[in-house]
Order: structure tokens, then sequence, then C-alpha cells
């Protein structure tokens, strides 16, 4: 069983477009995070959710939106898609925020906007 | 803000030698958490090791260690008996306990493992 799981995998799409990514973890764990990864590889964090709140939005433009429908899912909804916003995101979970909590990341999703 | 630096954006090792990979912080807290994540060409993110700030005890697990020097807020990540499965990006990253539980990451170094 895959503990974080992400679909789709690959995403192609056009400028202006809107698109959602899905997140899901069977780890009973209480936080999940978006990361970004962008073309030089540099890994950056977007928006964590504990429990179904947000409590971590790093300076993401308001095209981004995060939802959590409940504990096991972080779903990122992009609208209006732009040419910078090609890059692979990364779903993560862990069991609290607290130091002790090791994050266990999905398999990634590769966005291309052209 | 808390910064990690990866200095060395190249590594290569011959197989079977050892190899060690480079990485400093920059934190004024005194609880936080190290760790090194392997990124293989699949991009799967695997955690390698980790290390809690207040133990003094280096972390080791099978063939990986680190080297934690606090005071010069280093963590270097030394791969014994080098694998061609070694190959990969690795990633130093850095965890407090009062940030939401993000990590922050370093710049990556990718290793090379010539047979």
């Amino acid at each position: 069983d895959t503990a974080v799981s992400q679909t789709p995998k690959y995403l192609v799409t056009q400028m202006g477009n809107d698109k959602s990514i899905k997140c899901e973890q069977n780890l009973g764990h209480d936080t999940m995070y978006w990361y970004k990864q962008d073309s030089k590889k540099f890994l950056k964090i977007m928006f964590s959710y504990n429990n179904k709140e947000l409590i971590i939005n790093e300076t993401v433009p308001n095209r981004f939106s995060p939802k959590s429908p409940d504990k096991a899912h972080l779903n990122l909804h992009i609208n209006s898609l732009e040419l910078g916003d090609s890059a692979v995101y990364f779903c993560a979970s862990s069991q609290h925020t607290g130091t002790g909590g090791e994050q266990y990341f999905g398999p990634g999703t590769r966005l291309t906007v052209t | 803000a808390q910064t990690v630096t990866q200095s060395q954006p190249e590594m290569s090792v011959q197989e079977a030698e050892t190899v060690t990979l480079s990485c400093t912080y920059d934190t004024s807290e005194s609880d936080y958490y190290l760790f090194w994540y392997k990124q293989p060409p699949s991009r799967q993110m695997i955690l390698v090791i980790r290390q809690e700030a207040y133990k003094q005890q280096n972390a080791t697990e099978n063939r990986f260690s680190v080297n934690f020097q606090k005071a010069a807020k280093s963590f270097s990540l030394k791969i014994s008996d080098s694998q061609l499965g070694d190959a990969a990006m690795y990633f130093c990253a850095y965890r407090s306990e009062n940030q939401g539980g993000k990590l922050i990451f370093g710049q990556g170094t990718e290793l090379s493992v010539k047979p």
C-alpha cells in the first residue's frame, strides 16, 4: 500500500487553464504539506495543514489554493496557470508538526505549462 | 530566518569508496532536527538519516553516517562503500520545533558513482 499518493503523476496543460493535484495519505498522520521543486531542483514549502487547518502559507500567489477535506487528503488547485508554475509538486505528511514528526513524501506531480 | 547551504553542486565517487557531502545551516534556535534526503532519478524523496540537535552522538544508518558539529552549524553526510544505487541528488534539510513542521532544504548535491 502506498503511504502517500498523488494524482496525477504528470500533468501537461496550457497557460490560463485551471488544474488540481490530489494527495492522499494512509498513514494516519495529522499534518500534510505541499512543496514545490523548481527546474533547478530547489525544494520549497508552499503550504502545511494540521488536522484540516492551514498553518503555513509561504508567500504563494493567490492562484494556488489548497483544500483539505479531511485529515487524509490535501489537494492543490491552481488557477490561471502560468509558464513559471511548471515544476514538480510534492505532497508530504507527518504525524504532527513537532520535530519528531518525520515527513513522508509522495511520488511528485510533474506539471508542465505550455 | 533559517538557511541551509550545500556548497557542492556535484560530487563523484568510485564504487566501494567513501564520499562526504557537506551541509551548513544557520539558525538561532536550539531545538531542531537535521535530515538528509536522497532523490534518485525516479524523483521519489527518501529519508536517509536524521539527527536531533540535542543529541551529541552522530547518527548512523548502515553505510550512512553524519558528522554533526552543532557549534559550527555543520552537518555532513558520509557514505561508505559507495554503491551504484547511491547515485542520486542528496538534500540536506532543517526542521525547527516552532515553524509548523516545514522542512528547509539546501540546494542539493548531485552524486555520481563510477563503476
